[in-house]
């Protein structure tokens, strides 16, 4: 059974700190990763992929992959109490496989 | 372009009733899928389709069913509505079959719904 396990929080980050976001997958041959984020009652929307080891940033996300680990996190820098929301983690190889979400809260 | 639709947004259903779930993209996308997210938990892919005409299971197939006679239109059919199939249900497209940062998925808003 393939799996992507997130912490589900509530994780509490104050505003303007950076906001660390993990996820671990148990599929070896996954190939790419993605990070939803999700407001409460609303869809999801892709914020970042990403499909080799290391860093990938865009803008105040950045995305790091280590395969050798099977690890996936999220950094987001200078958080806003806009970035309060659900973040989903999810690998695919042939099908997208999707964690249950980290609840991320940014303190005024 | 108005992206991805989905009717209704909110229905109940009684025990054993059959209901479809419509979705429809106008963006000429080739994949479509359909998840279901039950509270507090992720997305779980129930179909997808790659084109007209070709469909196939996901991760929860069981209870379902689904065609693609159209680009644009995706239903998903649920026969002998059982409580386990109380959850949002989520339509989504992409033109490719991977997300990437130059090919997204976009989600429709999602169908809410209760059998009782």
């Amino acid at each position: 059974q393939k799996e992507v396990e997130q912490n589900s929080g509530p994780l509490s980050v104050p505003e303007g700190a950076i906001a660390s976001l993990n996820c671990t997958y148990s599929d070896r041959v996954s190939q790419s990763f993605f990070w939803y984020r999700q407001y409460s009652g609303k869809s999801p929307e892709l914020i970042m992929s990403i499909y080799s080891n290391g860093d990938k940033e865009d803008g105040r996300f950045t995305a790091q992959l280590n395969k050798a680990s099977q690890y996936v996190s999220l950094l987001i820098r200078d958080s806003q109490p806009s970035d309060s929301a659900t973040y989903l983690c999810a690998s695919q190889d042939d099908k997208i496989i999707f964690g249950k979400g980290t609840r991320l809260h940014i303190l005024p | 372009n108005a992206g991805v639709t989905q009717t209704p947004k909110f229905r109940i259903l009684k025990i054993g009733q059959s209901m479809t779930l419509q979705c429809t993209q106008d963006m000429n996308h080739n994949y479509m899928y359909w998840y279901r997210q039950d509270p507090g938990m992720g997305l779980k892919l129930i179909y997808y389709s790659v084109g007209a005409g070709i469909t196939d299971k996901g991760e929860v197939p069981n209870g379902y069913n689904v065609s693609r006679s159209t680009t644009e239109d995706f239903p998903l059919r649920l026969e002998l509505a059982a409580p386990s199939q109380t959850s949002v249900y989520f339509c989504a497209s992409s033109y490719l079959g991977s997300p990437s940062s130059t090919d997204t998925q976009y989600f429709g808003p999602g169908t809410r719904l209760t059998v009782l």
